[in-house]
């Protein structure tokens, strides 16, 4: 079975403060993908990352960093010195592979609230 | 270049009533879904479609009808609505195209629909 976990519901810090969200997963696939999402107050999902299981590297985007690790099936998500308005719930989720039974669909994880207060 | 668009963003409507949900998107992206999002269970999967006339249910498909005659629309069907269907409901797409990341779900604003 497919699964993904964000153990921590809410978190809060205060401003320019660094903050890990944590996203487990779970998959027999041998090829697979991962994907973070930021939906902020005002809604919308907004697409951050995708990562493929056999490229195992870092990614950084400006105060974005994620750190892949197979053996421990982890994916988690840092944002170095956090800002009001990164205040937003985030979405990790998995993509098993595209075999037939598949079709692109997303394992979601239930998110993590984030609020960053000034 | 719009992407994926959603409508009505907000809807009120009554038990009972047929309500259509509208999604429409400009990439060709072959694959397109439907979520309903309700506190406490995050997204939840009802529809999605591979490609035109191709549809399939998802998780939650019960009370919701779907239909693709073109690959751009998506448009999603509550037969007959009842409370328990109040809910934000987003709408997806993916595909490989240019500008977009490949098989990655890109989505619509969500149309928050209440029924009383």
């Amino acid at each position: 079975a497919q699964k993904v976990t964000q153990a921590q519901t809410e978190i809060s810090v205060v401003e320019k403060e660094d903050v890990t969200l944590d996203c487990v997963y779970e998959t027999r696939d041998t090829t697979y993908y991962l994907f973070w999402y930021k939906q902020p107050p005002s809604g919308e999902l907004v697409f951050l990352i995708r990562r493929n299981s056999f490229d195992e590297q870092n990614e950084i985007s400006g105060r974005y960093s994620w750190n892949f690790q197979k053996s421990t099936s982890s994916f988690n998500f840092t944002i170095t010195a956090s800002q009001v308005v990164d205040s937003a719930v985030y979405f990790c989720a998995l993509c098993g592979g595209y075999n037939a039974g598949n079709n692109r669909k997303l394992i979601w994880g239930l998110g993590t609230s984030l609020a960053v207060n000034p | 270049d719009a992407g994926i668009t959603q409508s009505p963003r907000y809807k009120i409507t009554e038990t009972g009533r047929q309500v259509t949900l509208m999604c429409h998107q400009t990439w060709s992206h072959s694959y397109m879904f439907w979520y309903r999002q309700d506190l406490g269970h995050g997204l939840r999967l009802i529809y999605y479609s591979a490609a035109a006339d191709i549809t399939d249910k998802g998780e939650v498909p019960d009370g919701y009808v779907v239909s693709r005659s073109k690959t751009e629309n998506f448009p999603l069907t509550l037969e007959s609505a009842t409370r328990s269907q109040t809910s934000v409901y987003f709408c997806a797409s993916s595909g490989v195209r240019r500008r977009t990341s490949t098989d990655t779900q890109y989505f619509g604003p969500g149309t928050r629909l209440t029924v009383l």
